[in-house]
């Protein structure tokens, strides 16, 4: 079955600076994408839903990076500020629905002030 | 707004007791899921449903059940409850094609 990579595991950044978290997948068939964000004792809230026709999406204060050949997904977070601290999770689903998810081990991002 | 509802948020269960963690959606979805989270990973599908009186094994079902016993509802039944159960638990709800949508989680503690 699919299997999903992400990296890093925790990453530090000061406020106002970039921060890039990277997932890899295994199944060329996968076909939606999803980035959610996590806030300490919460639920997990949609980022993005990414559609694997689309490369590039762009949301509030971040963009979303598709490259099918190398099978990455990239969340790609521009001038960070406090309220991004959280966990980030990607998740993949082969199914062309919204069903069975297969989520990366996630992103523990602290923002600096 | 779209609602999933779990309960309890919190458990403390004793070792070989038995344990059922509800969720109650009010989105009108066909699809229901559990996930576990644990400390480090991501979320893992235990169980799902696509209809009521249906259920379907996720990817870790080992040591759980499931029960849809309607659309709004569906339970998560751990009969024998063991120390690597500790987790957090989250149900959520979607139809084809639209936005998972989680409920606040149930962190159950296995003692």
């Amino acid at each position: 079955g699919e299997q999903v990579e992400q990296r890093p595991p925790h990453l530090s950044v000061r406020e106002g600076d970039s921060a890039v978290i990277t997932c890899t997948y295994t199944d060329p068939n996968s076909y939606y994408f999803f980035w959610y964000k996590q806030e300490p004792g919460a639920s997990l809230q949609l980022l993005m839903k990414v559609f694997s026709s689309t490369e590039i999406n762009e949301g509030q204060g971040f963009t979303v990076l598709l490259n099918k050949k190398d099978k990455r997904l990239s969340l790609n977070l521009t001038a960070a500020h406090p309220g991004d601290s959280a966990a980030y999770f990607c998740a993949v689903n082969d199914t062309g629905g919204a069903d069975r998810l297969t989520f990366g081990k996630g992103t523990q991002l602290i923002i600096q002030p | 707004e779209a609602a999933v509802t779990q309960s309890p948020r919190s458990k403390v269960a004793v070792t070989g007791g038995k344990v059922t963690l509800s969720c109650h959606q009010t989105n009108n979805h066909d699809y229901m899921y559990w996930y576990r989270q644990d400390t480090g990973h991501g979320l893992r599908l235990i169980h799902y449903s696509y209809v009521a009186d249906s259920t379907e094994k996720g990817d870790i079902p080992d040591g759980y059940k499931a029960s849809r016993p309607s659309q709004e509802n569906f339970s998560l039944i751990l009969e024998l409850a063991s120390l690597s159960q500790t987790a957090v638990y989250f149900c959520a709800s979607s139809d084809q094609n639209t936005e998972v949508f989680f409920g606040k989680g149930t962190r159950l503690t296995v003692v």
